[in-house]
């Protein structure tokens, strides 16, 4: 079966630092990875994705990710971060073009100045 | 731009009430979602459709149904709302290799 885990709740970065979020998958077949960014009382925007290709995805706002096969993560970063990126993370998967995501509980990232 | 329209953005109901949630896509997809989102569980999914007519149960469907009798509609239905069924609902469409398009959300208050 599918699944996507982040495994920490919460990152805290001081504005101007790099950043990562994890995010590790189990999927069968070849996975189609996705970031999204969800700001307070808002629906879930789209940041990147991984279909295949190089591995380092660049996607909105400056962030980025890497796909890892033998590790089997995705993690999302940032080399400099803003107070304006802190919000709600969610790295999702699927098994090719079709189907359903499956999503990780969500990273709360706190950026302080 | 695909758009994905959520008809409320909040909404207040009393228990034992019947809702609707409303969800319009303009961009022709054949599959949408319904989610609810809560704090420390993630998205889970209720419900979804793969065509006009036809509905799959996601892994929470108990307490709600969905109808969509349009392409571009897919509503979630709240039979008797309970205190339980308060919660942030999520819908999306499905962009094929590009993911999900999400609505904005409405947030629901059962009182």
């Amino acid at each position: 079966a599918q699944s996507v885990a982040q495994p920490e709740d919460q990152v805290n970065v001081a504005e101007g630092n790099p950043l990562t979020v994890k995010c590790t998958y189990s999927v069968s077949g070849n996975p189609y990875l996705f970031w999204y960014v969800q700001y307070p009382n808002r629906g879930l925007q789209f940041l990147l994705k991984y279909i295949t290709g190089d591995n380092l995805v660049k996607g909105s706002y400056g962030f980025e990710a890497e796909f890892n096969k033998s590790q089997t993560s995705f993690h999302l970063k940032k080399p400099s971060a803003l107070v304006s990126d802190s919000a709600l993370y969610f790295c999702a998967v699927k098994e090719g073009s079709q189907g359903n995501l499956i999503f990780g509980k969500g990273t709360k990232l706190s950026v302080k100045p | 731009d695909v758009k994905v329209t959520q008809s409320s953005r909040y909404l207040v109901k009393r228990t034992g009430e019947k809702v609707f949630l409303e969800c319009v896509q303009d961009m022709d997809h054949e599959n949408m979602f319904w989610y609810r989102q809560d704090p420390g569980l993630g998205l889970r999914l209720i419900y979804f459709s793969y065509d006009v007519k036809m509905k799959e149960k996601g892994d929470i469907p108990e307490g709600y149904s969905v109808s969509r009798e349009k392409k571009e509609r897919f509503s979630l239905i709240l039979e008797s709302a309970s205190t339980n069924q308060t919660s942030m609902y999520l819908c999306a469409s499905l962009r094929g290799e590009y993911g999900y398009t999400f609505g904005s959300g409405t947030r629901l208050t059962v009182v």
